[in-house]
């Protein structure tokens, strides 16, 4: 399958904290996104990291990738009440995108 | 105002029925896509498209009909042939198909049985 598998599939933690949530996959990677949901939403496009990356950021979000592995994490420091969501990766290198599904994040104040 | 609308938010569907969601989108864009989203999953593709009066099947386009006549409008139809259609329909677009597009979603539409 070239599926994408995200782990853990639920998170929960305290505002303040750190998440973190990892995506795999069993064929090789191109370019990987990452997309938030909020529930009942459509997907916005959060970061994309290149092949050729290792690491990314934007704000409060940090993005690494090991394409020898297949895999990447995407880490959100400092989390509020509103990084509630569902977040999916996505390999570029299958044109259309194929999502995984997903790590439910849920941030309590 | 750009973006990609989907409408209706809500679709109630009677056995033996077919139903068509819309989706319009101002931002000028090539490719268009539906996703098929149940509780708790993620998303899997149904029809896409990367030209108007193009389209190509995804994973699951069973029981699903689509049709590109204009660039701006991607409609998907749920036929009676569908036999498990309640789950929450998204429609994207991208410029083009490249590795570094980005997709842009609409709301979504929930569609369920009577």
């Amino acid at each position: 399958s070239q599926q994408g598998e995200e782990d853990p599939q639920a998170l929960s933690i305290q505002e303040g904290e750190n998440a973190t949530m990892n995506c795999s996959y069993k064929t090789s990677i191109n370019n990987l996104q990452w997309y938030r949901q909020n529930s009942g939403r459509g997907l916005v496009h959060l970061i994309l990291i290149r092949s050729n990356e290792r690491e990314k950021h934007s704000g409060r979000l940090r993005v690494t990738l090991d394409t020898s592995k297949k895999s990447s994490s995407l880490l959100i420091t400092a989390s509020r009440a509103a990084d509630t969501a569902s977040y999916f990766c996505a390999n570029s290198g299958n044109t259309p995108l194929v999502f995984g599904k997903g790590t439910r994040l849920s941030v309590i104040a | 105002d750009g973006g990609i609308t989907q409408s209706p938010k809500y679709l109630f569907r009677k056995e033996g029925q077919n139903v068509t969601l819309s989706c319009e989108q101002n931002l000028n864009h090539d490719a268009m896509y539906w996703y098929r989203q149940d509780p708790g999953q993620g998303l899997r593709l149904i029809y896409y498209s990367q030209i108007v009066n193009d389209f190509q099947k995804g994973d699951i386009a069973e029981g699903y009909s689509v049709s590109r006549e204009k660039k701006e409008s991607f409609p998907l139809t749920v036929t009676s042939a569908q036999k498990n259609p309640t789950a929450f329909y998204l429609c994207a677009s991208s410029i083009g198909q490249g590795t570094n597009e980005k997709l842009f979603f609409g709301s979504g539409t929930q569609l369920s049985v009577l």
